[in-house]
C-alpha cells in the first residue's frame, strides 16, 4: 500500500449505529487530518493530530470522535450520527517541518457516509 | 480571517481549448501559502503546486501554468489544450505560515468537464 489509505470507501448507517472510519498513512508524515466535504460546501477542517497529539478541534460535535493511536493511522468513531453529517470523510497527512511553513497535505479516497 | 473564493462553480471546455480557474484569496497575513488540488471522480485530493507569498514567479509544469498576483490577491490556473482526463474539481487552498500543520482554508471548488 502506498499514499493514504481509507476503509470502508462506502458505509451507511441509522442513526443509532456506532462505527469508525479507519485511516493509513504510509508516508512517513507525522501530522494527520479529517476534513468533511458535504455537497456544495468548501472543505471543512474537523481535527488535526500532530505527533498523535490532537491540536485543533474545529468545533465539531461530540458524536465525531477521533483517535490517533500511532503516527501512521487515525480513526473516526461515530455515534448517534444525523442524516446531515451523510458526507465524504476525507482524511490527510503530511509532515511538519517544524515552523518553516506547512507542507503539502496528502489525501486518501475518502469514506462516503450515508446517515439513514 | 482567511478566505478563498472560486468564483467559477462549474466550468465546460471542448477538449484542446486552454481553460483558466479563478481564485481569490483574503489574508491580513504577509507571509502565506497557496495550493492547488484536483479532485478527481474517485474522490481523493491530489496536490498539484504550493507557493509561498514571497515568490511571486509564475509556474508552468507541463499543460500546468499558474498566475500568482499578490498585487489583485489572486492565484490563477491555467490548462493548456485540455484533455478529458483533466475532468475533475478543482480547489484553491490558503494557509498561515506559522504552523507546520496549519489546516487549509479551501475554496468552494470548480468543477471542470472536459468534452470529447
Amino acid at each position: 500500500e502506498t499514499g493514504v489509505t481509507q476503509t470502508p470507501r462506502h458505509l451507511v448507517m441509522g442513526m443509532t449505529n456506532k462505527k469508525s472510519l479507519k485511516c493509513e498513512q504510509h508516508l512517513g508524515h507525522n501530522a494527520m487530518y479529517w476534513y468533511k466535504q458535504s455537497a456544495k460546501k468548501p472543505l471543512e477542517l474537523m481535527f488535526v493530530y500532530s505527533l498523535e497529539e490532537r491540536v485543533e478541534n474545529n468545533s465539531v460535535p461530540s458524536r465525531f470522535s477521533p483517535e490517533c493511536p500511532n503516527s501512521s493511522h487515525l480513526f473516526l468513531h461515530l455515534h448517534t450520527l444525523q442524516p446531515e453529517d451523510s458526507a465524504l470523510y476525507l482524511c490527510a497527512s503530511s509532515q511538519d517541518p517544524g515552523g518553516v511553513g506547512p507542507n503539502e497535505q496528502y489525501f486518501g479516497p475518502g469514506t462516503r457516509l450515508t446517515v439513514t | 480571517a482567511q478566505k478563498v473564493t472560486q468564483a467559477q462553480t462549474e466550468i465546460s471546455v471542448v477538449e484542446k481549448e486552454d481553460v483558466t480557474l479563478d481564485c481569490v484569496y483574503e489574508t491580513r497575513d504577509t507571509t502565506y501559502y497557496l495550493f492547488w488540488y484536483k479532485q478527481p471522480p474517485s474522490g481523493e485530493l491530489v496536490f498539484l503546486i504550493r507557493r509561498n507569498s514571497f515568490d511571486e514567479q509564475n509556474e508552468i509544469s507541463g499543460r500546468y501554468s499558474w498566475n500568482f498576483q499578490k498585487s489583485t490577491s489572486s492565484f490563477n490556473f491555467t490548462i493548456t489544450a485540455s484533455q478529458v482526463v483533466d475532468s475533475a474539481v478543482y480547489f484553491c487552498a490558503l494557509s498561515e505560515p506559522y504552523s507546520g500543520n496549519t489546516p487549509l482554508v479551501f475554496g468552494k471548488g470548480t468543477r471542470l468537464s472536459v468534452i470529447a
